[in-house]
């Protein structure tokens, strides 16, 4: 079975400055994507970034890279520059295989609150 | 970007009745959909997978007479939660991965239930 551990109910960072947010899994399979997403208190889930596990450098989208360290089972999500915007629920997942059909297991999420 | 669109995104009723819940995708097909719940400060939990043309997969612990998943074409799944009860007030979210693509998911705003 998939699972997603994220260790950090809640964090803070100062505004302009950069912040990682931890996340580990747990999986047998070869083949899987690991995203990344944000839920501000609207409660929409925003798609931010994308990796898949044969993907040998690692993903950045604008102000966010996903630290992806495969063997031991990592994906850390670095935003720099942060800004008062960015303070929101923060959720790891992980997709089965890489067709868009594969089922997601979610960790528990991070509440990051930048701080003025 | 593409849109998923949930309609409605609150609903109140009472104890007993039932509540449909549509998901649109309005740019782009999607053979699947994906059904999640979440209650408040809680992580996203996958009830349902909506194939359209077929029968949906359900997850352990899931009743599917309760929660009746349509798949009635490639761009609308919807929900029907049936004689519904206080235990059954959650925020609800589809998700549609957009057939062309691996490595993107995304998300409809959500609907809001509460049952009375």
């Amino acid at each position: 079975a998939q699972k997603i551990t994220q260790t950090q109910p809640g964090m803070f960072v100062q505004e302009k400055e950069a912040v990682t947010l931890d996340c580990t899994y747990d999986t047998s399979d070869q083949s899987y994507g690991l995203f990344w997403y944000k839920q501000p208190s609207s409660g929409e889930m925003i798609f931010l970034i994308y990796q898949g596990s044969y993907d040998e450098q690692n993903a950045t989208e604008g102000r966010y890279s996903l630290n992806f360290q495969k063997a031991r089972k990592s994906a850390n999500l670095v935003i720099s520059a942060s800004q008062l915007g960015d303070s929101a629920m923060y959720f790891c997942a992980m997709r089965e295989g890489h067709t868009n059909a594969g089922k997601s297991t979610f960790g528990d999420g991070t509440t990051l609150t930048v701080k003025p | 970007g593409a849109v998923v669109s949930q309609h409605p995104s609150w609903v109140i009723c009472k104890s007993g009745t039932s509540v449909k819940i549509e998901c649109r995708s309005l740019d782009f097909q999607a053979t699947t959909m994906f059904w999640y719940r979440q209650f408040p400060k809680q992580s996203l939990m996958l009830m349902a997978t909506s194939n359209e043309g077929s029968k949906a997969t359900y997850e352990q612990g899931v009743e599917k007479d309760k929660f009746l998943i349509n798949h009635a074409s490639l761009t609308l799944s919807t929900l029907t939660v049936t004689s519904a009860h206080p235990e059954d007030s959650s925020f609800y979210i589809c998700s549609a991965p957009d057939r062309g693509r691996t490595d993107t998911q995304y998300f409809g705003p959500g609907t809001r239930l509460t049952v009375l």
